[in-house]
């Protein structure tokens, strides 16, 4: 059964500070994999998605994510956080199927620290 | 022009009671979807409709039941509401899954926080 695994539940970093959110996925075929960012009170948005080809993918806000399939990770950087960017942040994962259907990890709560 | 809408965005009421919760998608796109958040932000997937179609439903209790009116409509009804099913509702929609490559991330609404007292 497909599977997504954000092992940090909280991470605080300084404003300007690097950051990586780490994501773990068990899937049985080539799974399309994706980050989204949930800030308070609303819904998710689409930061970034792999479907194939280039390992690292580049998506809005600054945000990049490499899949390494050998470790089945899909784990998501930025060189510099912005106080703006503390949210929620969900690590997903599909199939390329009719009856796809996309599992959530159960996310990472980023905080800024001025 | 927003997206994707649900309404009500607060929803307070008390057990027993019946209520339900409206989506829009004004993005052309075939599929919708509920998801449940619950109080550790846990996201599930409840129900999927392609084109008016059920093709995923979860196990979620027979009080809740899915209607699509249109491929651009999912209302969420719930019956005898239970302490239980207080949570953030999310709908949610996409291309046709296994259709156009590239194309299925979910676009969400911002969300229903139904408060079950």
């Amino acid at each position: 059964a497909q599977s997504v695994t954000q092992p940090d539940i909280h991470i605080t970093v300084s404003e300007g500070a690097s950051l990586e959110l780490r994501c773990n996925y068990s899937y049985g075929a080539t799974p399309y994999l994706f980050w989204y960012v949930q800030s308070p009170g609303q819904g998710l948005q689409l930061l970034l998605k792999y479907f194939s080809g280039d390992t690292l993918v580049q998506g809005i806000k600054g945000f990049e994510a490499e899949f390494k399939r050998s470790q089945s990770s899909f784990n998501l950087r930025k060189p510099s956080v912005h106080w703006s960017d503390a949210a929620e942040y969900f690590c997903a994962v599909g199939a390329f199927s009719s009856a796809s259907k996309i599992i959530f990890g159960s996310g990472t709560r980023l905080s800024i620290r001025p | 022009d927003t997206a994707v809408s649900q309404t009500p965005k607060y929803l307070v009421t008390q057990m027993g009671n019946d209520k339900s919760i409206k989506c829009e998608q004004n993005l052309g796109h075939d599929t919708m979807y509920w998801y449940k958040q619950d109080s550790k932000k846990f996201l599930k997937i409840m129900f999927s409709y392609n084109n008016k179609e059920l093709i995923i439903n979860e196990t979620v209790p027979n009080r809740f039941s899915p209607k699509s009116p249109d491929k651009a409509h999912l209302n969420l009804h719930i019956n005898s509401l239970e302490l239980g099913d207080s949570a953030v509702y999310f709908c949610a929609s996409s291309q046709k899954p296994g259709t156009s490559r590239g194309n299925s991330p979910l676009h969400f609404g911002n969300g229903t926080r139904l408060t079950v007292t």
